[in-house]
């Protein structure tokens, strides 16, 4: 079984750009969920998607946005980008119950300059 | 909001020596996990606990959840050099978000 794929893997912008990150779960997963990873703030959860709707949601600013289609795959689109918001971008798949396992992909590199 | 202390912050091993981590916090979770990221990858979930008091392993490592469901350690016996790493706490927020601790880096002795 294949596991979660992010695309792409590396990505430079500069500040005010726009940038648009793409997950594709494991399948038979309904459940994506988005993580920023940071040196200083470590992992923090940007928000969860289960069959096309958010189910949760962290705290970040509404420039950090997501959606998910009707295949389970999700895009996580961060607009009007700052040079804070260079990290690691990952996003983790599950069945779909709030108890079912996450499982992680390799994540998203961004690099905002 | 919950919050996750996770030490040591690094720790330098040599081959073969038991290895230690804990992670504390003042709320209470439902379930505890701990994952192991290798650079350039994602976080790896080697165990999850999901009862007070539980104690699980999964070959070398073994992890417990604190009786008053606010604490979790994760040991690792006769550890090899692909032990190196960074691991992860997690707790199960009430709303099935993961909150993750710090991380302890795990390094070989040089």
């Amino acid at each position: 079984k294949a596991g979660v794929t992010q695309t792409p893997r590396y990505l430079i912008k500069t500040r005010g750009q726009q940038v648009t990150l793409s997950c594709s779960p494991i399948s038979g997963h309904r459940s994506v969920s988005w993580y920023q990873q940071t040196p200083g703030q470590g992992l923090q959860f940007l928000f969860e998607y289960f069959s096309e709707t958010q189910r949760n949601k962290g705290n970040f600013p509404g420039r950090f946005s997501g959606r998910q289609f009707s295949n389970s795959r999700s895009e996580m689109n961060v607009s009007t980008l700052e040079l804070g918001d260079s990290a690691l971008y990952l996003c983790a798949s599950s069945l779909g119950s709030l108890l079912n396992e996450q499982f992680f992909g390799p994540g998203t590199r961004l690099t905002v300059l | 909001g919950q919050q996750l202390n996770q030490s040591p912050q690094s720790m330098f091993i040599q081959e073969g020596e038991d290895v230690s981590m804990n992670c504390t916090s003042s709320s209470i979770f439902n379930t505890w996990l701990w994952y192991k990221q290798d650079p350039g990858e994602g976080p790896v979930l080697l165990i999850a606990l999901y009862k007070a008091g539980e104690l699980t392993s999964n070959g070398r490592l073994t992890a417990q959840f604190g009786i008053t469901r606010k604490d979790s350690f994760l040991n690792i016996s006769a550890s090899i050099p692909s032990d190196v790493g960074i691991y992860f706490c997690a707790g199960r927020g009430s709303q099935g978000n993961l909150i993750f601790g710090k991380g302890t880096k795990l390094s070989v002795k040089p």
